[in-house]
């Protein structure tokens, strides 16, 4: 248990549909992030909250739309995604956005049909 | 170009067996993580190295960051089965946000 949970863990969905990642902490961080990690590449950062206020936008497609509505609470919201998109996203939080030391959800794997 | 180098990308052991995996970079980094990460799951936070020359160990796993910052490694004294995952290091070169190295799948067999 991380403390970090993510729903949901598996999701397959068409490339005109719509649907939402979830992700959820209370371990009272103040900052929570978006990664994207696919097959032989890095981590990658799409999206850094700090206080419920979006501070870092790494270059992500509009197609992907991000929501903070508190600072225990994450959404990553999908729309009209391409077969590339298939990825195992991940949410995770640390202490504040200057803290290194970050606690990751399980994930949510997704597949783009 | 990527900021963190990890060596080598895949390991396979047999249990028992000691191994060294490295991180390389030529940034300073004020810290540097090692996560360890399972099939299906999230990254799982490690350690922590801080300070040039800081050596941490955590049972069987001893980590150290080099004298420089520049780099970490992580030696596994008799590799077990659960040991198996995906090995990453994470740092933050200045006060940046976290990043992330590719990784080193280690196996352990029975």
């Amino acid at each position: 248990e991380t403390g970090v949970t993510q729903t949901p863990r598996h999701l397959v969905m068409g490339m005109t549909n719509k649907k939402s990642l979830k992700c959820e902490q209370h371990l009272g961080h103040n900052a929570m992030y978006w990664y994207k990690q696919s097959a032989k590449k890095p981590l990658e950062l799409m999206f850094v909250y700090s206080l419920e206020e979006r501070v870092e936008n790494n270059s992500v497609p509009s197609r992907f739309s991000p929501e903070c509505p508190n600072s225990s609470h994450l959404f990553l919201h999908l729309h009209t995604l391409q077969p590339e998109d298939s990825a195992l996203y991940l949410c995770a939080s640390s202490l504040s956005r200057r803290d290194t030391e970050a606690f990751f959800g399980q994930g949510t794997r997704l597949t783009v049909v | 170009t990527q900021l963190l180098e990890q060596s080598p990308q895949f390991l396979s052991i047999q249990e028992g067996e000691n191994l060294t995996v490295y991180c390389n970079s030529s940034s300073v980094f004020s810290s540097l993580q090692w996560y360890r990460q399972e099939p299906g799951e999230g990254p799982v936070l490690l350690v922590t190295v801080v300070t040039g020359g800081e050596v941490k160990k955590l049972k069987r796993l001893t980590f150290q960051f080099g004298d420089a910052r520049k780099d970490s490694s992580l030696h596994i004294t008799a590799a077990q089965p659960g040991d198996t995952g995906l090995y990453l290091c994470a740092g933050t070169p200045g006060y940046s946000t976290l990043t992330f190295g590719k990784g080193t799948m280690l196996l352990v067999s029975p």
